[in-house]
């Protein structure tokens, strides 16, 4: 009964590859998220869906697609793998209503290293 | 703009000790103040939020905030610490006139010895 999880949690790959990470969510929120954390463990966001609609699209390579299939689902698509992807990916949701603040709940995060 | 700082890359405190990890942030209107605790390996996980009405909040694990408007903080307190406590701490900011964006601070560590 995982709120946000994310898979998979570990992901080695090669320099050049395509790779997925996939992200459910059961909460029931209308809002998701993919943030990056890198190795000084700063987070920043990098997309957001609401209602499967991207509202959030920040400096980001062409090479990071999200896709929303439907408001449960945000799974984050990257094309030519480089060194400098590696991170860790965690995706997010919430409920956005003003007055209840929109709390974040994350996911416990994908590992991803660049070889 | 929203931004958040954390001036403290790590705050170390003796276990029985009180704790404090400081944060101060810039928003457009009435911001949504909220703390969030990374222990290893983990996802970030949910602690309080400020919304509106009493400015001292209380959360999970007896960890408290206190919101001062004029000094924009949102200091997160606890009166024992706890060698458990010991973990990565972000403070995150998001205005309450729209839009969806959450930011985050650079985070904080906290140590907490035996």
């Amino acid at each position: 009964d995982t709120a946000v999880s994310q898979t998979p949690k570990y992901l080695v790959t090669q320099m050049g590859n395509d790779k997925s990470i996939k992200c459910e969510q059961n909460l029931g929120h209308d809002t998701m998220y993919w943030y990056k954390q890198d190795s000084k463990k700063f987070l920043k966001i990098m997309f957001s869906y609401n209602n499967k609609e991207l509202i959030i699209n920040e400096t980001v390579p062409n090479r990071f697609s999200p896709k929303s299939p439907d408001k449960a689902h945000l799974n984050l698509h990257i094309n030519s793998l480089e060194l400098g992807d590696s991170a860790v990916y965690f995706c997010a949701s919430s409920q956005e209503e003003v007055s209840s603040g929109n709390t974040i709940y994350f996911g416990e995060g994908s590992w991803l290293t660049v070889v | 703009a929203q931004s958040v700082a954390q001036p403290e890359d790590q705050v170390n405190v003796a276990e029985g000790n009180p704790l404090t990890v400081k944060c101060t942030y810039s928003v457009s209107g009435n911001p949504y103040l909220f703390w969030y605790v990374q222990y290893p390996n983990r996802g970030l996980q949910f602690l309080l939020k400020y919304i509106t009405g009493d400015n001292l909040v209380k959360g999970s694990y007896g960890f408290e905030a206190e919101f001062n408007k004029s000094q924009t903080s949102f200091h997160l307190k606890k009166p024992s610490a706890l060698v458990s406590d010991s973990a990565l701490y972000f403070c995150a900011v998001r205005a309450n006139t729209g839009g969806f964006k959450t930011i985050f601070g650079a985070g904080t560590r906290l140590f907490v010895k035996a």
